[in-house]
């Protein structure tokens, strides 16, 4: 059964730092990764999906990278912004099924 | 293109109560998903549809839900004889390839 982690469970930088998420699974035969973020009471944002194939994907101050054989995946966040508070969180598919599944989450704080 | 959509936004009922939720996906996707998620976890896999078919169910999808996505166009989640336990943000998302995209959630409170 796969299992998605993410450490830490809480974060909190000050305005303009640089950061990063991590996120671990434990079964790498993923089909792909998925990072969203999820402001409070709110629906999800996708924000990078990186197919197994890949090893990065990059949207503006975003970059977010996959290794599939330690089961690991990064999501940097450069020259971070009080917007960007917010809880983010990765999700994995496997071959053979649509579905995601989730880590529970890293809640970003950045203070201006 | 108006992303997904959800309604209710908020439902509150009594115990043993039925409630219907409704999801209107993004129009040219063909698949449909639903998900839960409770304060403090990430979302919990339900079931998924293509077009009309309904693929996947969870074992979480307990003999008190069920969901249905007639003509592969908007889908409802209904559950039966509700129960505390219930109380949750009932997520759907839908995609044809690629990343899943989700609507704003309704969150159901069950008293």
């Amino acid at each position: 059964k796969q299992e998605v982690t993410q450490i830490p469970a809480a974060l909190s930088v000050p305005e303009g730092e640089n950061l990063v998420l991590n996120c671990s699974f434990t079964d790498s035969a993923i089909y792909n990764l998925q990072w969203f973020r999820q402001d409070p009471g709110k629906g999800l944002t996708s924000l990078l999906l990186i197919q197994s194939s890949q090893r990065e994907q990059t949207s503006g101050r975003l970059n977010a990278s996959l290794d599939k054989s330690s089961g690991r995946s990064t999501l940097y966040i450069a020259a971070s912004q009080p917007g960007d508070s917010a809880t983010y969180l990765c999700a994995v598919t496997q071959g053979g099924s649509e579905k995601l599944v989730f880590g529970k989450g890293t809640k970003l704080t950045v203070n201006p | 293109d108006t992303g997904v959509s959800q309604n209710p936004r908020h439902k509150i009922t009594k115990r043993g109560q039925n409630v219907t939720f409704r999801c209107d996906p993004i129009s040219e996707h063909n698949r449909l998903y639903w998900y839960r998620q409770t304060l403090g976890q990430g979302p919990e896999f339900l079931t998924y549809f293509q077009n009309e078919a309904q693929l996947e169910k969870s074992r979480l999808l307990s003999d008190r839900f069920s969901a249905e996505r007639p003509k592969g166009s908007f889908s409802t989640l209904e559950i039966q004889r509700t129960e505390q336990g219930d109380s949750a943000m009932y997520l759907c998302a839908s995609n044809s390839m690629g990343p899943q995209y989700f609507g704003p959630g309704t969150r159901l409170l069950v008293l």
